[in-house]
């Protein structure tokens, strides 16, 4: 399975802190994806990274990608309380992505 | 807003009832998706439309029916659901199968009794 695997579960840190969110997968992939989910909301995307890329950057998220590990970390700098949310990783390729469970990130004010 | 919206937003039904799960988007994509999210697991890809065409279904049961009028609209026909269905169900869209879902609706949350 391509599943990716998050960890950890749960982190909670202080506003102004960084978070680092890792996700592990099993078999070669094309690209990985970073989703966040509001509690009752649907997903957004965040942001792509292909298998030939390292590390990618959108405003305050920094994603890396290790393919010899199997593994990639999403890093938000500099947290916000809005930043509180689900974070998911996806692997696989077109329609077949498969999700990890998630992890719960609270950001206390 | 992503663009994609969902009615309605909470239902709640008896095993015997029949209901339906509406999907809206207007963002020219080509490719929508239902997905089933419950808790404690991961997102479960459920179907998959191409230009109307259904072009994944993922081992759901019948009591499930997807239909596809055109490429804004995607319906999710529910019939005898089980207390197991109960679940957050989220409809996607991308402009095309080969990228994945890229935007989300805020889903509906079933609870069947």
């Amino acid at each position: 399975s391509q599943q990716g695997e998050e960890d950890p579960q749960a982190l909670s840190i202080q506003e102004g802190e960084n978070a680092t969110m890792n996700c592990s997968y099993k078999t070669s992939i094309n690209n990985l994806q970073w989703y966040r989910q509001n509690s009752g909301r649907g997903l957004v995307h965040l942001i792509l990274i292909r298998s030939n890329e390292r590390e990618k950057h959108s405003g305050r998220l920094r994603v890396t990608l290790d393919t010899s590990k199997k593994s990639s970390s999403l890093l938000i700098t500099a947290s916000r309380a809005a930043d509180t949310a689900s974070y998911f990783c996806a692997t696989g390729a077109n329609s077949k992505l498969t999700f990890g469970k998630g992890i719960t990130l609270s950001v206390r004010p | 807003e992503t663009g994609v919206t969902q009615t309605p937003r909470h239902l709640v039904m008896g095993m015997t009832n029949k209901k339906s799960l509406k999907c809206e988007q207007h963002l020219g994509h080509n490719a929508m998706y239902w997905y089933k999210q419950s808790a404690k697991k991961p997102l479960e890809l459920m179907f998959v439309y191409s230009l109307e065409e259904r072009v994944e279904n993922n081992s759901v049961p019948s009591r499930f029916s997807p239909e596809c009028p055109n490429s804004s609209h995607l319906f999710l026909h529910l019939h005898t659901l089980q207390p197991e269905d109960s679940a957050l169900y989220l409809c996607a869209s991308s402009s095309s199968r080969t990228s994945g879902p890229k935007y989300f609706g805020p889903g509906t949350r079933l609870l069947v009794l």
